[in-house]
């Protein structure tokens, strides 16, 4: 049982190339999230999915897009990569969130450099 | 929306003493809150957590209380060691997790 797992764990890139950001859990969930951390700003929500076949934006959707694969895998993707997302993002789930919302788990991180 | 704020930003304690981290919400609707811990390097993970219908719970050495009158909500860590060290983030869930920006915590030995 790996839990959330994320790969790259590091990525470099040049301003205005794309990537995809993988994220896959093992703990059959039906919620999955993107965060990203920045210093002194904590953890701030980009997009999340409720439940397979559904995705919705968070506090800092603005250049991102994901993909909710299957129950399993949720990917974000940047289409044309900015210095401001430079940053390490986090996958997590949970078994369901909204009301009665439950404990999420973290995946290891991808940090991301964009020149 | 929900707004978060997290104090101190960076406590320091010797071996043994309490450390405590309070945080602030402003939804009234929030109704979850759990706590994380984020080593160097790594993900956070949760460490405690308490519903809105619960104003304490504790395990072991972690505390949590909740007063939903002040909207208000705390950490306590009890004879703190030095693999207390990292930073400490509280949320309010309504229902996506808000997070607040993070305690940096030392342990000196």
């Amino acid at each position: 049982n790996a839990g959330v797992t994320q790969t790259p764990k590091f990525q470099v890139l040049k301003t205005g190339q794309s990537m995809t950001l993988q994220c896959a859990q093992d703990m059959n969930h039906n919620s999955m999230y993107w965060y990203r951390q920045d210093p002194g700003m904590g953890l701030r929500l980009i997009y999340y999915s409720a439940s397979e076949g559904t995705t919705d934006k968070g506090e800092v959707p603005n250049g991102y897009n994901v993909s909710r694969l299957n129950k399993r895998e949720f990917s974000l993707r940047l289409e044309s990569a900015a210095p401001s997302q430079t940053s390490v993002y986090f996958c997590a789930s949970s078994l369901r969130s909204g009301e009665g919302a439950e404990t999420q788990y973290f995946g290891p991180g991808t940090r991301l450099l964009v020149l | 929306g929900e707004n978060v704020e997290q104090h101190p930003s960076t406590l320091s304690v010797q071996e043994g003493d309490s450390a405590v981290i309070k945080c602030t919400y402003s939804d009234s609707a929030s109704n979850y809150f759990p706590w994380y811990k984020q080593e160097l390097g790594k993900g956070p993970q949760l460490i405690i957590d308490i519903r809105s219908n619960v104003g304490e719970k504790k395990d072991q050495r972690i505390a949590v209380t909740l007063n939903k009158t002040a909207k208000h909500f705390s950490l306590h860590i009890t004879e703190t060691q030095p693999e207390d060290s990292a930073v400490y983030f509280c949320a309010a869930s309504h229902p996506a997790l808000i997070f607040g920006k993070g305690t940096t915590l030392s342990v000196s030995s």
